[in-house]
């Protein structure tokens, strides 16, 4: 059983397309966050969200969203793909704050 | 907010020795210290954890040990194998606000048989 799953495993698109990946747990998990992995590995937290809060981290440009249907779902949204979002995005979830985190196997995202 | 520190960025070893990676944290609250390995095309899984109320914590082959004085935290892994091959990241969590994790740049591991 996959215990957080991203689709789709590969995204490629054009400049300027509006495009969303979406991320499923099935842990029962209160938090999810959605991180970008660039070319050099790094990883940047860009969004932490629980049934009451949502986190944004400042650098993240608005372009990017968001979005929680239900506790066990949370797609990211891009509008307006420029060349700089191509990266490798992985969706977590964790039990508590503070706490381990599980990860997705990721999205490549790559922006021509 | 938290700042992480890793290093080194690259580490080379032969299989059998030992590798140490050493992570530096600012915030003192931080209680949390998790670290992660990411092999190829995967996304990061836990490897071992600790709390700011432990100073070292083992799992066979792998250990961390934490200094809060210092605000450093390192990994040790012994015996390495080939499959140790991955990057490693670090982390620090403070309570309170966001509770978002800081991650260090992480560690290419290179384990040469």
């Amino acid at each position: 059983d996959t215990a957080v799953s991203q689709t789709p495993k590969y995204l490629v698109t054009q400049m300027g397309n509006d495009k969303s990946i979406k991320c499923e747990q099935n842990l029962g998990h209160d938090t999810m966050y959605w991180y970008k992995q660039d070319s050099k590995k790094f990883l940047k937290i860009m969004f932490s969200y629980n049934n009451k809060e949502l986190i944004i981290n400042e650098t993240v440009p608005n372009r990017f969203s968001p979005k929680s249907p239900d506790k066990a779902h949370l797609n990211l949204h891009i509008n307006s793909l420029e060349l700089g979002d191509s990266a490798v995005y992985f969706c977590a979830s964790s039990p508590l704050a503070v706490n381990e985190q599980f990860f997705g196997p990721g999205t490549r995202l790559t922006v021509l | 907010g938290e700042n992480v520190e890793q290093h080194p960025s690259t580490l080379s070893v032969q299989e059998g020795d030992s590798a140490v990676i050493k992570c530096t944290y600012s915030d003192s609250a931080s209680n949390y210290f998790p670290w992660y390995k990411q092999e190829l095309g995967k996304g990061p899984q836990l490897i071992i954890d600790i709390r700011s109320n432990v100073g070292e914590k083992k799992d066979q082959r792998i250990a961390v040990t934490l200094n809060k004085t210092a605000k450093h935290f390192s990994l040790h892994i012994t015996e390495t194998q080939p499959e140790d091959s991955a990057v490693y990241f670090c982390a620090a969590s403070a309570p309170g606000g966001s509770y978002i994790p800081t991650f260090g740049r992480g560690t290419s591991l290179i384990v040469h048989p």
